[in-house]
Formats: structure tokens, C-alpha cells, sequence
């Protein structure tokens, strides 16, 4: 019964790799998010959806671009994987409350994302 | 813009020590503030909120913050640590804007309004 599940847990890849990361919610949000933690544990917000709407896209390269089939699902493609790219890789959701205050984010377990 | 900055980067304490934990943002509206917690090698998940009302907010754990709006702080306490505290804790704020020329697409202001900006991180250690 998790609420915000990633898959995989782990990987690992070549530079110049192209690689999925998929993140599903059974929370019933309709917002869901991507959050890159790098090395210094700093995170920063990447995309957000909201009802399959892409609503946030901070500066991220183009090599990234997110896909969301439907509201319960953000997967998270990456192109010409980099160095750089390394990282641990945060699914998130929440419900946007109409004219009330912006509910908490729910985090999935992160996806360890290491380019060799 | 919004920004949140936590002063200290690395906390040693011992068991049954008091912490608290540093959190200030930069935004000119309202917010909403929240912590989060990431125990080694798992995921984030919210300590307390503050959204409006007594500016003292009580978590879980035994966590507290407190909203002092005069200082844009946002400060995290608990009066006793435990071993099991030993995380990275993450301050994070929601500045709520509008947007008059986007008042069409309430959804976009909806979902916009909803980025976290977090701050650096605190990792806390306690020694047994």
C-alpha cells in the first residue's frame, strides 16, 4: 500500500545511455512533482503536473523531459545521460486544494540514479 | 523570488540534548513552511506544517517549529534528542502568489503556487 513508489531503486548507467525513471501515486493527488538531490544532499524542484498538465519546468536541460500518461503516473526520461546527472532522483504528489492552503508533498523513496 | 537558507550545515549532539535547527526564507507574501525529515537512505517525509494560525506548530516525534513572521523564521526545536533523530533535516517554503494576468487558468495558479523550495539541509547526528 505505498503511497508514492519509484522504480528502480537503483541505477546505474553509461554517459550517452538514454533511461526511464517511472513514479506512480495511489494517493488519488493530482499534482506530482520531480525533485533532483544531488551529492550535498541539496534539492531542487524539476517539473511538476498537474492533471497531466505540465505546470512547473525549472532551468533543466533538455535532455529530461517528463511524460505523464495519466494523473497517478509522472515517469521521468532522460536523454544523452551525463556525469552530472548523477544524482538521487525524488517522485513526489500532492492535492492543490481550490482557494485553501497548499497541502504537504508526499515523497517516494527516491531513485539513486549513478552515470558511469 | 523564494529562497530558504538553514544555518547550521552539521549538528553533533548528544542523547537528551535540546536541538534546534535554523530555518529562514526570503519571500514577500504569504507562505506556507514546512519540515521534513530523511532518515539515512530513505525518503523525506513532513515533520510539521505551518499553513495559518498559532504560530506554534506541533509535529510528530516531538518535533516543534515556530513562525515568527517579523523574522521570516521558521525555526525547528525539540526539547530532548534521541538517537534515532540522527537525519537530514530539510526546511521548505510555499510562497503563495497570484498572478492577475493568469486569473483565467485558476488551475495553473493552483499548481504553480505548490513549488517547495527547500533549503540546504541540516544533518544532524546523535551520539549515543
Amino acid at each position: 500500500d505505498t503511497a508514492v513508489s519509484q522504480t528502480p531503486k537503483y541505477l546505474v548507467t553509461q554517459m550517452g545511455n538514454d533511461k526511464s525513471i517511472k513514479c506512480e501515486q495511489n494517493l488519488g493527488h493530482d499534482t506530482m512533482y520531480w525533485y533532483k538531490q544531488d551529492s550535498k544532499k541539496f534539492l531542487k524542484i524539476m517539473f511538476s503536473y498537474n492533471n497531466k498538465e505540465l505546470i512547473i519546468n525549472e532551468t533543466v536541460p533538455n535532455r529530461f523531459s517528463p511524460k505523464s500518461p495519466d494523473k497517478a503516473h509522472l515517469n521521468l526520461h532522460i536523454n544523452s545521460l551525463e556525469l552530472g546527472d548523477s544524482a538521487v532522483y525524488f517522485c513526489a504528489s500532492s492535492q492543490v486544494v481550490a482557494g485553501g492552503p497548499y497541502n504537504e508533498q508526499f515523497f517516494g523513496p527516491g531513485t539513486r540514479l549513478t552515470v558511469l | 523570488a523564494q529562497s530558504v537558507s538553514q544555518h547550521n550545515h552539521h549538528v553533533i549532539l548528544s542523547e537528551a540534548a535540546s536541538l534546534e535547527l535554523g530555518c529562514n526564507y526570503s519571500y514577500g507574501g504569504t507562505v506556507n513552511l514546512f519540515w521534513y525529515v530523511q532518515y539515512p537512505g530513505q525518503h523525506l517525509q513532513l515533520l510539521l506544517k505551518y499553513f495559518s494560525g498559532d504560530p506554534l506548530v506541533k509535529g510528530i516525534k516531538g518535533f516543534e517549529a515556530e513562525f515568527i513572521k517579523s523574522k521570516f523564521s521558521f525555526n525547528l526545536r525539540k526539547p530532548s534528542v534521541q538517537w534515532s533523530d540522527t537525519a537530514e533535516y530539510f526546511c521548505a517554503v510555499n510562497g503563495i502568489r497570484l498572478q492577475a494576468q493568469l486569473w483565467s487558468r485558476i488551475t495553473s495558479i493552483k499548481a504553480a503556487g505548490n513549488k517547495l523550495t527547500f533549503g540546504g539541509g541540516t544533518r544532524v547526528l546523535v551520539k549515543p
